[in-house]
């Protein structure tokens, strides 16, 4: 069972970087790390991967650990329409964890 | 290029009957993985499809059963369905072990 653990809720303000940790302590070596966010009413959406290097692209920057035992999902400056549920996720066969609920304060 | 697509987008029927859903892959996608989502939970794994075989399945009783096709549509099955089957169902196409792009879901029903 891939299990990732992932806080419940975070909360931030607009416009401030949020840091969204997720740990994924039994990985092997070959699963990347991946991360989706799902806006109220609607499917997941893709944000980044990586698998062992930090990875860079227009949404966001995904830190990993060098024992690839976590990772952390960066917003460099969330908005409003950044709020939604974040999951931090093992392989391409996704299994999704609860999420973090990330709520974004005006 | 056009999206994942999904359908019908809404659904309601009866216990123990069966229902067909359907996607559309992303084009150039060759990979299909369908997900069960309960409300206010994570979506759950059901299976996946490459190139027209299975290539993963989660914790799900066989009633639930898949096919992809030659121009990578898919189809999830359910027989018998049961109240606990009322969910949203997501499909998400991708390129193998690439990033997967959702459908908007189709929600059943269950009465």
């Amino acid at each position: 069972d891939a299990k990732t653990t992932q806080p419940n809720s975070m909360e931030s303000n607009e416009e401030e970087p949020v840091h969204l940790p997720c740990n994924h302590s039994t990985i092997s070596g070959t699963d990347y790390i991946h991360w989706y966010r799902q806006l109220p009413s609607q499917g997941p959406e893709y944000v980044i991967h990586g698998l062992t290097s930090n990875v860079n692209n227009r949404m966001a920057s995904l830190a990993i650990a060098e024992d690839r035992k976590s990772s952390t999902l960066i917003l460099h400056r969330a908005t409003l329409r950044d709020a939604a549920v974040y999951y931090c996720t093992r392989d391409d066969k996704i299994i999704f964890g609860k999420g973090t609920r990330l709520h974004i304060l005006p | 290029e056009t999206g994942v697509t999904q359908s019908p987008t809404h659904l309601i029927k009866t216990r123990g009957q069966q229902v067909t859903l359907r996607c559309s892959s992303q084009s150039g996608h060759n990979t299909v993985s369908w997900y069960q989502q309960a409300l206010g939970q994570g979506p759950q794994f059901i299976f996946q499809y490459y190139r027209e075989e299975e290539n993963g399945r989660g914790n799900f009783p066989p009633r639930f059963s898949g096919l992809q096709f030659p121009n990578y549509s898919s189809e999830l099955n359910v027989n018998a369905l049961e109240l606990d089957d009322s969910a949203l169902y997501l499909c998400a196409s991708s390129v193998r072990g690439n990033e997967q792009y959702f459908g908007p879901g189709t929600r059943l029903t269950v009465t």
